[in-house]
C-alpha cells in the first residue's frame, strides 16, 4: 500500500526557508507514470498547487510560487523535497505531498489526478 | 492562468437527498477535471477522475459529468459521512481548485 509522510519543521521565522521532505513508501519514486506534486491549505482556506515534479528532476510550478520555490527528489531516499524561501505568515499552511497520475503511453487513463496523499504537515510562520 | 469557479460554496441537504455542484473552468480543460472529498482535519480524497471516471472504492452515488469548461459532481442519495467539503481540480494546464463547496446538514 502507497504511503506519503511529509516531515520538517513546523514554525518557521519569517523571512526564512520552509522546507519540507515527502518519504514515499511502497512503491517507487522512479516510475513513469506518476508525479510527485506538493499541495497546501492555509488554516479554514481552500488548497493550493504547489509544484510538481518527475522522477528525472523535470519540474513545473506555480507561476505565483515559481521565484521561491525549490522542488527536488532523491531516488535514493524514496524522497520529494520542497524548500519555500523568504517566507511570510501568508505561508502558514498544511502542507501536503502527493501522488499525481501522470500516465504513459502504455497507462492512457491518467488525468494529472491527485489520487495518494500524505497526512499533511502543518507549518506556522512566526517569529 | 486557469481559473476555477465552483459553486456553490456551500449548500443545505438532508440525508438521503441529490445534490449537485458546479464548476466552470475561465477556458476549455476537455476532461482533465478531478473531483475531491475533504473530511475535516483530513488530506483531500479522489473521488472521481477525467471528469466521469469514478476511482476504484468509491461508492457508485457519486458520479461526474461534463467537458470543456463546465462540470459537475452528483451525489445521490446522500449518507451522513458525505456532509463534508467538496473540490474540483483542472490539470489541464498546471492545476488549480475550485474554492470548495461544504455540504452541510439541513
Amino acid at each position: 500500500q502507497l504511503q506519503l509522510q511529509e516531515s520538517g519543521p513546523g514554525l518557521v521565522k519569517p523571512s526564512e526557508t520552509l522546507s519540507l521532505t515527502c518519504n514515499v513508501s511502497g512503491d517507487s519514486i522512479r516510475t513513469k507514470s506518476y508525479y510527485w506534486g506538493w499541495i497546501r491549505q492555509a488554516p479554514g482556506k481552500g488548497l493550493e498547487w504547489i509544484a510538481s515534479i518527475f522522477y528525472s528532476g523535470s519540474a513545473y510550478y506555480n507561476p505565483s510560487l515559481k521565484s521561491r520555490i525549490t522542488i527536488s527528489v532523491d531516488t535514493s531516499k524514496n524522497q520529494v523535497s520542497l524548500k519555500l524561501r523568504s517566507v511570510t505568515a501568508a505561508d502558514t499552511a498544511v502542507y501536503y505531498c502527493a501522488r499525481q497520475h501522470a500516465g504513459s503511453t502504455s497507462d492512457t487513463s491518467a488525468y494529472y489526478e491527485l489520487d495518494y496523499w500524505g497526512q499533511g504537515a502543518l507549518v506556522t510562520v512566526s517569529s | 492562468d486557469i481559473q476555477m469557479t465552483q459553486s456553490p460554496s456551500s449548500l443545505s441537504a438532508s440525508v438521503g437527498d441529490r445534490v449537485t455542484i458546479t464548476c466552470r473552468a475561465s477556458q476549455s480543460i476537455s476532461h482533465y477535471l478531478n473531483w475531491y472529498q475533504q473530511k475535516p482535519g483530513k488530506a483531500p480524497n479522489l473521488l472521481i477522475y477525467g471528469a466521469s471516471s469514478l476511482r476504484s472504492g468509491v461508492p457508485s452515488r457519486f458520479s461526474g459529468s461534463g467537458s470543456g469548461t463546465d462540470f459537475t459532481l452528483t451525489i445521490s442519495n446522500l449518507q451522513p459521512e458525505d456532509f463534508v467539503t467538496y473540490y474540483c481540480h483542472q490539470s489541464y494546464n498546471f492545476s488549480t481548485f475550485g474554492q470548495g463547496t461544504k455540504v452541510e446538514t439541513k
